[in-house]
């Protein structure tokens, strides 16, 4: 199965700065790159994803990165607000068949006003 | 925007006592899951469904557990004899395509407890 290791478990920004989130993981079929935002008491919301024919989408502030080479992805926000304050979820899907998500074990990310 | 609902929000069982966890999915949805979280730690699936049977399941879907679609617009999770370990979230989720490479829409989950 996919093993997926996600790095940092905790940042801190200051309101305004960029954060980075870096998901890595096992399984060279991956093909799909989803992350998930969790905000307290609330499920898992998609906030951006990205397919293996595709290094890099961005949608407003944030932005998606692959490097298929390494087996890796990150997640960049830029300009962070308060309400980017959440736990952020990488869930690589390889598509062996399982078409449940496997997530990393979760970003906290705080933004300091 | 349609939303995945679930009830109750937070349900309260004593071990060994059975509970029935429900969701309903988005309406033109064909493929449902639920996963796990316990506290503190990372979304955990459990089982997935498509036209009235089970397509996928994890090891942590022991013979405890089952789901059940009733009628045209539940999901159903079930745990038979409930156990301390249970206590965690419950999330459904589904997704009109039933790819993992699909985006999966979730619910806000229940909080079991089992005392």
């Amino acid at each position: 199965g996919e093993n997926v290791e996600q790095h940092p478990s905790t940042l801190s920004v200051q309101e305004g700065d960029s954060a980075v989130i870096k998901c890595t993981y096992s399984d060279s079929a991956s093909n799909y790159f989803p992350w998930y935002k969790q905000e307290l008491g609330k499920g898992p919301q998609l906030i951006i994803d990205i397919r293996s024919n595709v290094g890099e989408k961005k949608d407003q502030r944030i932005a998606v990165t692959l490097n298929k080479t390494a087996k890796h992805f990150s997640l960049h926000i830029t300009e962070t607000q308060p309400e980017d304050s959440a736990v952020y979820f990488c869930a690589p899907y390889s598509g062996g068949g399982a078409d449940g998500l496997t997530f990393g074990k979760g970003t906290h990310l705080i933004i300091q006003p | 925007e349609p939303e995945v609902t679930q009830t109750p929000s937070h349900q309260v069982t004593q071990m060994g006592q059975e509970v029935i966890l429900r969701c309903v999915p988005i309406s033109n949805h064909l493929y449902f899951y639920w996963y796990r979280q316990i506290l503190g730690q990372k979304v955990e699936f459990l089982v997935s469904f498509y036209n009235n049977e089970i397509s996928e399941k994890s090891e942590i879907f022991d013979d405890q557990f089952s789901v059940e679609r009733p009628d045209g617009s539940n999901f159903t999770l079930k745990i038979r004899s409930t156990k301390l370990e249970d206590s965690a979230m419950y999330f459904c989720a589904s997704n009109r395509q039933g790819a993992g490479n699909q985006p999966q829409h979730f619910g806000d989950g229940t909080r079991l407890s089992i005392l």
